[in-house]
């Protein structure tokens, strides 16, 4: 069965560093997302991506955050300078079909890479 | 605003017992709504999901939710718990049109003892 990967499951970083999450979606979706889970807390919209643009984004996703589809397979989150309160577990999902079905498809996760900041 | 409410954080089962984890949601137009589990070290799983049309749905794993507008709840059950459903069980809702973006609840984790 298909499934949603994400590299590396464990980041640790220093505080102020750049850090780059890789997601390889489910190879025929047309719909790509992120998602954070702050340790205790919910899980939380980041961003939704179709067409090679983002569609959605949440207002956590600020300047310091990007989202890149570099090649056609591959679809990463960059944190450019990161702050201890991005110590998460990130998710990345993806859906397949049409803008018109895209409330109705299933959005299908990666098992996520936690992500600390030091 | 949309938002999903669950109200125990915590549930512990025996082995076989029936079970039934709550979710509330605020949402002002018709909802979509899914309930995903999580085992250790995985991603989230659908269990189910609820657009239109009959308000029992059934799932995978022997799971169903009824949608009730009126108390604005879509429970999750199973009549008989198997020690592999220990996980963390999250509710969802997402908006009608556009990008499916999904709002969860903070989640129940589910405990089954022998």
């Amino acid at each position: 069965e298909p499934e949603v990967t994400q590299t590396p499951s464990h980041q640790v970083t220093q505080m102020g560093q750049e850090v780059i999450l890789r997601c390889v979606p489910i190879s025929n979706h047309l719909y790509f997302y992120w998602y954070r889970q702050i340790l205790g807390q919910k899980v939380e919209f980041l961003v939704s991506f179709y067409n090679n643009e983002i569609s959605e984004k949440s207002e956590i996703f600020d300047d310091q955050f990007s989202v890149e589809r570099p090649d056609g397979s591959n679809f990463t989150l960059k944190i450019r300078s990161t702050k201890l309160e991005d110590s998460a577990m990130y998710f990345c999902a993806s859906s397949g079909g049409s803008r018109e079905s895209a409330s109705t498809d299933t959005q299908y996760f990666g098992p996520g890479t936690r992500l600390t900041v030091l | 605003a949309q938002s999903v409410t669950q109200p125990d954080i915590h549930i512990t089962v025996s082995e076989g017992a029936s079970l039934e984890l709550r979710c509330n949601y605020s949402y002002g137009a018709t909802p979509y709504l899914f309930w995903y589990v999580q085992s250790p070290g995985q991603g989230l799983q659908l269990l189910l999901k609820y657009f239109s049309g009959d308000t029992l749905v059934q799932g995978i794993k022997g799971f169903e939710a009824e949608f009730k507008r009126s108390q604005s709840s879509f429970n999750l059950r199973k009549p008989s718990v198997h020690w592999s459903d220990a996980a963390e069980y999250f509710c969802a809702v997402g908006a009608a049109g556009g990008y499916n973006k999904l709002i969860f609840g903070a989640g129940t984790r589910l405990a089954v003892h022998p």
